[in-house]
C-alpha cells in the first residue's frame, strides 16, 4: 500500500490552463504538504494543513490554491499556469507536532508548454 | 537567502569509500536537523536525523556529525555503495511550536558511488 500518493504522476499542459494535483495519505496523519522541487532539485515548502487548516503559506502566487476536504487528503489547484511553474510537486504528510518524519510521495511532474 | 547551505554539490566516491556531506545553518532557532535520500523518480525518504543535544549519531554506515557551536552537521556514509547513489538533502526544523514542521532544505548533492 503506498503510504502518500499522488495524482497524477506527469502533467503535460499549456500556458493558461487551470490545472489539479491531487494527495492522498494513508498513514493517519493530520499534517500534510505541498513542495515544490526546481529544476535545480531545490525542495522549498509551499503549504501545510493541519487537520484541515492552513497553518504555513509561504509566498506563493494566489494562483495556487490548497484544499484539504479531510485530514487524509490535500490537493493543488494552479490557475493560469506559466512557464516557471514547470516543477516537480511533492505531497507529503508527518504525524504533526514539530520535528517528525515527514513521508513524501513520489511527485508530480508538472510541465507547462 | 539560503538558511542552510550544504556541500559539495556532486560527489564521485568508490566503492567502500567513506562519502562525507557538509550542511551549516545560520538560524539557532533551528533544533531539528534530518537528511533526506532521494532516488531518480521518488520522493525524498528521511535516512536519518538528530537533535542538537546530541553531538553524533550513528545508524549503520550512516553516521550524522552535529556541532552545536559552528552551526554545522555533517552527514558521513560509510563503506559507500553503488545502491547509495542518490541525491541526499540536509534539513532543518524550526524549535518555534505552532504545529506542522517546516522544514527548510539544501541544496542538495548527488552522491554517485563508482565499482
Amino acid at each position: 500500500d503506498t503510504a502518500v500518493s499522488q495524482t497524477p504522476k506527469y502533467l503535460v499542459t499549456q500556458m493558461g490552463n487551470d490545472k489539479s494535483i491531487k494527495c492522498e495519505q494513508n498513514l493517519g496523519h493530520d499534517t500534510m504538504y505541498w513542495y515544490k522541487q526546481d529544476s535545480k532539485k531545490f525542495l522549498k515548502i509551499m503549504f501545510s494543513y493541519n487537520n484541515k487548516e492552513l497553518i504555513i503559506n509561504e509566498t506563493v502566487p494566489n494562483r495556487f490554491s490548497p484544499k484539504s476536504p479531510d485530514k487524509a487528503h490535500l490537493n493543488l489547484h494552479i490557475n493560469s499556469l506559466e512557464l516557471g511553474d514547470s516543477a516537480v510537486y511533492f505531497c507529503a504528510s508527518s504525524i504533526g507536532g514539530r520535528n517528525t518524519e515527514a513521508f513524501f510521495g513520489q511527485g508530480t511532474r508538472l510541465t507547462v508548454v | 537567502q539560503q538558511q542552510v547551505k550544504q556541500s559539495p554539490q556532486s560527489l564521485i566516491v568508490q566503492k567502500g569509500g567513506i562519502s562525507i556531506i557538509n550542511c551549516a545553518y545560520e538560524n539557532t532557532a533551528f533544533d531539528y536537523f534530518p537528511w533526506y535520500q532521494q532516488f531518480p523518480g521518488k520522493g525524498p525518504a528521511l535516512l536519518i536525523a538528530i537533535r542538537p543535544d546530541v553531538s553524533e549519531k550513528k545508524e549503520g554506515r550512516f553516521t550524522i556529525s552535529f556541532n552545536k557551536s559552528a552551526k554545522q552537521f555533517s552527514l558521513h556514509i560509510m563503506d559507500s555503495q553503488p545502491g547509495d547513489s542518490a541525491t541526499y538533502f540536509c534539513a532543518a526544523g524550526p524549535s518555534i511550536t505552532g504545529g506542522g514542521n517546516k522544514l527548510t532544505f539544501g541544496t542538495g548533492t548527488q552522491l554517485k558511488v563508482e565499482l
